[in-house]
């Protein structure tokens, strides 16, 4: 299994500022991903952090709105920059592990973001 | 990209046996199908993972036909603690964020409500 501490687990921003979350893993692992989930919704792959690399974002995601830092290989941020209403949602982040007979998935808690 | 369709909402009753069908007509040969269960305000969880015939575990079984273009996933004995939204992802597991495409991408879900 992989635990992950994400933080904060919710907070509520004024529009235009910005928001930094961290995500921290018990363990050294090579990609993270963080995801975005609006309410009710699914969940939407924003980008995969490299250690030493730039993150690779996916279609409809901008560095410049949410960048990345991947320190090491046991941590990393995504902040939400600049936020207007529309980036309200639950921001996760995840690793991927192989066990013994499956690959799993593992998933922080989640930030809250509300933004007014 | 191995699209999925599960349905968007299913009820049941406490103690009875709940199975989502998912959809997937154009799995290709490397995808696994993994299933993962999300409760409010929490990251997804894996129930299972299986590639063809039948996978069980101690919360889980999964039914995959010979053509492997669905998949069963298959609840026994429901209780409430069971409610949540269950999604269905098909893609390679040792490589579930590849950059040519075959990534993880989660579904609509299916909301399963457990009534007493």
């Amino acid at each position: 299994s992989a635990v992950i501490s994400q933080k904060p687990s919710r907070d509520i921003c004024q529009r235009g500022t910005s928001l930094t979350i961290q995500c921290q893993v018990d363990s050294q692992v090579t990609m993270m991903f963080w995801y975005r989930q609006q309410p009710g919704q699914s969940l939407t792959l924003i980008a995969t952090a490299n250690q030493g690399s730039e993150a690779t974002y996916e279609s409809g995601f901008v560095i410049d709105k949410f960048p990345i830092s991947r320190p090491n290989l046991t941590f990393s941020t995504l902040t939400v920059s600049n936020m207007s209403p529309e980036d309200s949602s639950i921001y996760l982040c995840s690793v991927v592990r192989t066990g013994r007979v499956n690959t799993e998935a593992f998933f922080g808690q989640g930030t809250r973001l509300t933004v007014v | 990209l191995a699209k999925t369709t599960q349905p968007i909402s299913m009820d049941s009753y406490e103690g009875q046996e709940v199975n989502i069908t998912c959809s997937h007509n154009n799995i290709a040969t490397n995808d696994y199908i993994t299933w993962y269960q999300q409760f409010p305000s929490q990251g997804p969880r894996f129930i299972i993972q299986g590639y063809k015939t039948k996978v069980t575990n101690e919360v889980a079984s999964l039914f995959i036909p010979a053509d492997r273009k669905s998949s069963t996933l298959s609840l026994p004995r429901v209780s409430l603690s069971d409610t949540a939204v269950y999604y269905c992802l098909v893609g390679d597991p040792h490589h579930p964020f590849k950059a040519a495409g075959n990534k993880l991408t989660f579904g609509g879900g299916t909301r399963v409500l457990v009534k007493p």
